[in-house]
């Protein structure tokens, strides 16, 4: 079964340093997804992006925050200056758009730690 | 008032219960209605969706939506260790995004 491949698994950064989460979607999604789940809450929604641009970001996905697709396959995020609480499970998501909700998969999701 | 509420638990049940979650919302606009199962330090894995009002069975699962009670539910049948997991609902406004709004999830343990 086709899977969302996201690296690192765990990912530990000084506070202030730059991070990438990688994510590679399943190969004939059109639409990804950025969300994040800080130990002990709910899973939340950071960003959706199509057709080479953000589609919808929320207000947690400020100027520190930047998404890429730079070759086609890999879907990234990018925190610019991580704070301390920007510890927290990131998880990748991609859906086909002609499926509607059967084909949103999730990654198992990158672990970030930030000391 | 949060738009997605669901008792954190957790539950515990023995093997072969039948076992009920549930979520209220507040948002009429929510069209989509799921149901993902998470492993601890997984991602969310999809169980169920439904769309608008009505019950959708799959296998020992059954989830049913009340659009005019806003008011969601999953039920297992015949549950089982394997089971044990936090169940997150999820809903979607059908807009052009599909951004998922999520529950806090629900521990669920059964007991052999």
């Amino acid at each position: 079964e086709p899977e969302v491949t996201q690296t690192p698994s765990h990912q530990v950064t000084q506070m202030g340093q730059e991070v990438i989460l990688r994510c590679v979607p399943i190969s004939n999604h059109l639409y990804f997804y950025w969300y994040r789940q800080i130990l002990g809450q709910k899973v939340e929604f950071l960003v959706s992006f199509y057709n080479n641009e953000i589609s919808e970001k929320s207000e947690i996905f400020d100027d520190q925050f930047s998404v890429e697709r730079p070759d086609g396959s890999n879907f990234t995020l990018k925190i610019r200056s991580t704070k301390l609480e920007d510890s927290a499970m990131y998880f990748c998501a991609s859906r086909r758009i002609e499926q509607g909700v059967e084909g949103y998969t999730f990654g198992s999701g990158t672990r970030l730690t930030v000391v | 008032q949060k738009e997605v509420e669901q008792d954190p638990g957790p539950l515990s049940v023995p093997e072969g219960a039948i076992v009920s979650l549930n979520c209220t919302y507040s948002n009429s606009a929510f069209q989509y209605f799921m149901w993902y199962r998470q492993y601890s330090r997984k991602g969310p894995e999809l169980l169920m969706y439904t769309y608008s009002s009505g019950n959708k069975e799959d296998g020992r699962f059954t989830a049913q939506v009340d659009k005019s009670s806003k008011y969601i539910s999953l039920f297992i049948r015949d549950s089982q260790p394997s089971d044990s997991a936090t169940y997150l609902c999820a809903m979607i406004r059908g807009d052009s995004s599909y951004k998922l709004i999520f529950g806090s999830g629900t521990r669920l343990l059964v007991r052999p």
